[in-house]
């Protein structure tokens, strides 16, 4: 079975500009998650998608957004890029709604610089 | 609120010595906890978790995991180092979150650790 998928890998983009990233979960999973690694602040939690409504967000700014499709597949947006948005952003997907015991399986992430 | 300690930034040793890579954390309740391991430009690949039962969790490429509650500990381990083993490793915990009965995905990952093990 194929893993997650994100696309693309890397992205320069320029400060104000805006970027879409795009996750496809292991097939048959339903729920899509996105983190963030920075070498500063290490991996934190953005927003957790599950049947196309959001079920749980972190503590990042109205900039990061993200949707689901109906296919469970999901794409999380930032606007007006700052500096500091330069980052891995890692996808995850689980069967189910990531409940406490649920095993979240990552894709390679994409590599977004922003100059 | 909780949070996860990996006390080393990193660990060296010797191919074919046992590793142990250490974690601590801090959860209201019953905590998940799982092991993930990054190789470089990679994303994160699960090793194992504890959810209940047996405190040793067995995983992946012969990692291991002891829980210990009055440690509040999730070390992990392998009798012996391979040079290909040399990466990333965080140790994750998930708790339950009262009010709703269920902690909807968000994973409180530690800071990691660089295991580097020398030939």
């Amino acid at each position: 079975k194929a893993g997650v998928t994100q696309t693309p890998r890397y992205l320069i983009k320029t400060r104000g500009q805006q970027v879409t990233l795009s996750c496809s979960p292991i097939s048959g999973h339903r729920s899509v998650s996105w983190y963030q690694q920075t070498p500063g602040q290490g991996l934190q939690f953005l927003f957790e998608y599950f049947s196309e409504t959001q079920r749980n967000k972190g503590n990042f700014p109205g900039r990061f957004s993200g949707r689901q499709f109906s296919n469970s597949r999901s794409e999380m947006n930032v606007s007006t890029l700052e500096l500091g948005d330069s980052a891995l952003y890692l996808c995850a997907s689980s069967p189910r709604l990531a409940g406490a015991q649920e095993t979240q399986y990552f894709g390679p992430g994409t590599r977004l610089l922003v100059l | 609120a909780q949070s996860v300690a990996q006390p080393e930034d990193q660990v060296n040793v010797a191919e074919g010595n046992p590793l142990t890579v250490k974690c601590t954390y801090s959860v209201s309740g019953n905590p998940y906890l799982f092991w993930y391991v990054q190789y470089p430009n990679r994303g994160l690949q699960f090793l194992l978790k504890y959810i209940t039962g047996d405190n040793l969790v067995k995983g992946s490429y012969g990692f291991e995991a002891e829980f210990n509650k009055s440690q509040t500990s999730f070390h992990l381990k392998k009798p012996s180092a391979l040079v290909s083993d040399s990466a990333l490793y965080f140790c994750a915990v998930r708790p339950l979150d009262y009010a709703g009965g269920t902690s909807y995905g968000k994973l409180t990952f530690g800071q990691g650790t660089i295991l580097t093990v020398h030939p």
